[in-house]
This record gives structure tokens, sequence and C-alpha cells, in this order.
């Protein structure tokens, strides 16, 4: 069975550290997509990165940046020069190719708290 | 704009009784889901559907039902049998191929009085 982990229930940061969030997952399958979504203060979730199973390919995007390790099942989160507003849950999920239902597993979230 | 709208925003409710929590979407959307929210935990999925007129349960479904009669529309009844309701509830909505990403909706927090 699929399982996302982040260990890191919470994390606290001075603004413009660099910060970087762990995930950890399971699967059986061969083919699957690993994704991360933020969580701000208003409850609705905002995704922010697709990735596929083939694709080991380092992804940045601003002061955002993933690194996807198959080896380690691994897609860490890191955020560069982080600013207040980056204060958030972030969760990873994960699904399976094999899955018809497009369903998502989820972690249990981490949450990040930047101070000025 | 294309999005997802739920409401209410907040709800309460009574022991023993139900209430349903509605999900519109406009993005053209076969798939639809539900999730439930506990503090400082993920996202647990209740029920899913992928076309109209369908569904299937999810990860913790007892005490919940969904109905899906529109693309667009799938609301989701919590009912009395449901021991413990009071949680965040997301309604997300996705194309159906490709396990490509969600699109969730800004929440209902349901509070039993």
């Amino acid at each position: 069975a699929q399982k996302v982990t982040q260990a890191q229930t919470e994390i606290s940061v001075v603004e413009k550290e660099d910060v970087t969030l762990d995930c950890v997952y399971e699967t059986r399958d061969t083919t699957y997509y690993l994704f991360w979504y933020k969580q701000p203060p208003s409850g609705e979730l905002v995704f922010l990165i697709r990735r596929n199973s083939f694709d080991e390919q380092n992804e940045i995007s601003g002061r955002y940046s993933w690194n996807f390790q198959k080896s380690t099942s691994s897609f860490n989160f890191t955020i560069t020069a982080s600013q207040v507003v980056d204060s958030a849950v972030y969760f990873c999920a994960l699904s399976e190719a094999s899955n018809a239902g497009n369903m998502l597993t989820f972690g249990g979230g981490t949450r990040l708290m930047v101070k000025p | 704009d294309g999005g997802i709208t739920q409401s209410p925003k907040y709800l309460f409710r009574k022991e023993g009784q139900n209430v349903t929590l509605s999900c519109e979407q406009n993005l053209n959307h076969d798939a639809m889901y539900w999730y439930r929210q506990d503090p400082g935990q993920g996202l647990r999925l209740i029920y899913y559907s992928q076309i109209v007129n369908d569904f299937q349960k999810g990860d913790i479904a007892e005490g919940y039902s969904v109905s899906r009669e529109k693309k667009e529309s799938f609301p989701l009844t919590v009912t009395s049998a449901q021991k413990n309701p009071t949680a965040f509830y997301l309604c997300a909505s996705s194309i159906v191929a490709g396990n490509n990403e969600q699109f969730f909706g800004p929440g209902t927090r349901l509070t039993v009085l």
C-alpha cells in the first residue's frame, strides 16, 4: 500500500533563512506521481508541483526548488530566502498510475512558521 | 473565473442532525473528491466520483453519503451516524486521466455542538 511520511511536523525559521521540508514515500508501482501543496491559514490547498516517477530532474521555480531522488524514495522541497508569507502547512502527496480514480495519498503535513 | 466553491464556510450542527455541504465546480472536470482534515493532520478521502451518477467510497466513508447528479456538483451529507463529525471538509476536482493535480475549494468547517 502507498504511504507518504513527512517526519517534520513543525519547523520554525527566521526570515531569509533557507528551509527544506522532507517527504518520503512508499509505493509498489513503478509509475507514480508526486505532488506538493501549500495550505495557508485560509485553509484552501494550493497546488505547487507535480512530478512523475520517470523524471528525476530537480526543478526550480523562483525561491522554490524540489529534489526528487528515487534511490531514497524522497521528494524534498526547499524554500530559499524564506519570507513571512511562506508560513503555511505544506503537504506532500502521492498518486499511483494503477489507481484509476486518481486518488491522492497525503502525508501528515509540515507546519512552517517564518518569523520576521 | 474558473474554480471550486464550497458553502457554507462555517457550519454548526446539533448532535443527531444531518447536514449537507455544497461543492460546485466550473472547471469542466469529470472527477470530484471529498476530504476530511482534522487538526494537525493530513487529508483523508471520504468519497470520490469519476463520472456523473457514479461514486466510490474512500478510506473513511462511514457516516457520510454523496450524490453526483450533475457534473458540476458533488454534495456531501454528514449523517447522524458519523460519530465525530467536527472537522474541516475540503472538496476537490481534477481531470480523470493522467494522475493530474487536484484543485481544491476553500473548505467548510463543521462544528457539532
